[in-house]
C-alpha cells in the first residue's frame, strides 16, 4: 500500500511570506502529526490532528497552524516565514493517536528553505 | 515531562563489530520507547517499539533493543553492523498527555558510522 506521501519535497520561500505544506497519509489512518528537524533544536512536535480535530501541539508560535479534512489529509500553514523556520518538516501518520500503542508512519519530508 | 537523551551525538564502529547505541528516558508512568533510523534526505523508518510487554524488543535488520526499567533505559544493539546500517538514530518515548492523546518526545539522535 501507498506510504505517507508529503509535497512538496523542497521548497524556498522569502522572509514574510506563507507557505502551505501537504500531507497524505496511508490509507484508512486518521491520525496525522507534524514535527519539525533543525540541526540544532532536533525533532519537534508541531500538532497532532485526529478526526479533523487537533488533538494536540507543541510549542510554536501562531503563526504555525494546520488542519485535517474529512478524508484526513492534512496541510500545515506558516505565515510571517521567519530564517529560523527552514527546516525538514515531516508528517506521520498513524491508525490511532500517536504513541499509544500505535505505530507512526513517516513521510519523506518537505525541505523548507527560507531566504 | 518526559524526555529522552541519548549519549554520543557519533558512533562509529568497523563493518561487523557489535553496535550499541544508548538511549535514556525519564517518565513517571510505564512508557511506550520507539527507536527510529533515517536515511539521507528521507524520513524517519521505525526499527522497534516496546509497549509493556516483552523487555526484550527484536526490531527489523537485526536489531533489538532490552528495556530495563531500573535503568531507565532502551539501548539499541545489533550483533554485527553492516555498510548499510551507517545512519542517524533516534530513540523516542510517547507523551500521554492529560487528555489521553500522545505524541513522540525525540533524542537528539546519534550518527552511526560503519568504517569497512
Amino acid at each position: 500500500k501507498a506510504g505517507v506521501t508529503q509535497t512538496p519535497r523542497y521548497l524556498i520561500k522569502t522572509r514574510g511570506q506563507q507557505v502551505t505544506l501537504s500531507c497524505s497519509p496511508i490509507s484508512g489512518h486518521r491520525s496525522v502529526s507534524w514535527y519539525q528537524q533543525t540541526p540544532g533544536q532536533g525533532l519537534q512536535f508541531l500538532f497532532e490532528y485526529f478526526s479533523e480535530t487537533q488533538r494536540n501541539k507543541g510549542n510554536f508560535p501562531g503563526r504555525f497552524s494546520g488542519r485535517q479534512f474529512s478524508n484526513s489529509r492534512s496541510e500545515m500553514n506558516v505565515s510571517t516565514l521567519e530564517l529560523g523556520d527552514s527546516a525538514l518538516y515531516l508528517c506521520a501518520s498513524s491508525l490511532g493517536l500517536t504513541g499509544m500503542n500505535t505505530e507512526a508512519f513517516f513521510g519523506q519530508g518537505t525541505r523548507l528553505t527560507v531566504v | 515531562a518526559q524526555s529522552v537523551t541519548q549519549l554520543g551525538s557519533h558512533v562509529s564502529v568497523s563493518e561487523g563489530a557489535l553496535v550499541l547505541l544508548r538511549c535514556n528516558y525519564s517518565s513517571s508512568v510505564p512508557p511506550y520507547l520507539f527507536w527510529y533510523v533515517q536515511y539521507p534526505n528521507q524520513g524517519l523508518q521505525l526499527l522497534l517499539k516496546y509497549t509493556s510487554a516483552a523487555t526484550l524488543v527484536k526490531g527489523i535488520n537485526g536489531f533489538e533493543a532490552e528495556f530495563k526499567k531500573s535503568e531507565t533505559s532502551f539501548h539499541l544493539t545489533k550483533p554485527s553492523a553492516h555498510m548499510s546500517d551507517a545512519a542517524e538514530y533516534f530513540c523516542a518515548v510517547s507523551d500521554i498527555g492529560s487528555s489521553n492523546t500522545g505524541k513522540l518526545i525525540f533524542g537528539q539522535g546519534t550518527t552511526l558510522q560503519v568504517k569497512p
